[in-house]
């Protein structure tokens, strides 16, 4: 079973839907981490959180420690939405700096007009 | 902003090669990592570094080393490159310590023929 688990692996929307997307892992963690990937490969980070909620533009980001799991929510989903959102854990501190994260699989997310 | 660039966005190397992946960052950031992403199996850390000359092996280092001779570049060595290093590869850094967040290179897409 992999340390980080994502689903659904893959999502189709209508333009204007809610959508989540979950991750759930297994190991402790200092920080959680989403990352969107469009097509061509670059990453960006959205959010890194520890706890609670965080929110830009229509990202919600969510934590819940006790049941290692996070949700990712988009609000009014756009076709330019599009795109493989990872999560990924900060499996805390190595050598007192350099924080590994391990990686879910992704979810492919596809909106449609 | 921080930018994280990759040498070069796509690369064909026969079997046997040795082959070398760079990766710049611009924003003094002591951590560096290194990354393959293959279908299905997402991100998976091959080697950081910590600081300038220290590096530290990822969860698949078989294959690989690594260079830190300036703060600001992470070079990634496949000594003698063979078909199952065909992958993207991505690069990322972030500030030691800190909250901060990763900041990925756009990836080089490697194939090995």
């Amino acid at each position: 079973k992999n340390e980080v688990e994502q689903s659904p692996q893959n999502l189709t929307a209508q333009e204007g839907e809610f959508i989540t997307i979950n991750c759930s892992y297994s190991v402790g963690i200092s920080a959680l981490h989403w990352l969107q990937q469009h097509p061509g490969g670059g990453i960006v980070s959205l959010f890194m959180l520890s706890s609670g909620k965080k929110k830009h533009g229509r990202l919600i980001a969510t934590i819940n420690i006790q049941e290692k799991h996070s949700s990712l929510h988009i609000t009014a989903s756009h076709p330019r939405d599009s795109a493989v959102y990872i999560c990924a854990v900060s499996r805390g501190f190595h050598t007192g700096t350099a924080s590994k994260l391990t990686f879910g699989t992704g979810t492919r997310l596809q909106v449609t007009l | 902003d921080v930018k994280v660039t990759q040498s070069s966005r796509y690369l064909v190397k026969r079997t046997g090669e040795k082959v070398f992946l760079e990766c710049v960052q611009d924003m003094d950031h002591e951590n560096m990592f290194w990354y393959r992403q293959d279908p299905g199996l997402g991100l998976r850390l091959i080697y950081f570094s910590y600081d300038v000359k220290m590096k530290e092996k990822g969860d698949i280092p078989e294959g690989y080393s690594v260079s830190r001779e300036k703060k600001e570049r992470f070079s990634l060595i496949l000594e003698s490159a063979s078909t199952n290093q065909t992958s993207m590869y991505l690069c990322a850094s972030h500030s030691a310590g800190s909250t901060s967040p990763l900041h990925f290179g756009n990836g080089t897409r490697l194939t090995v023929t």
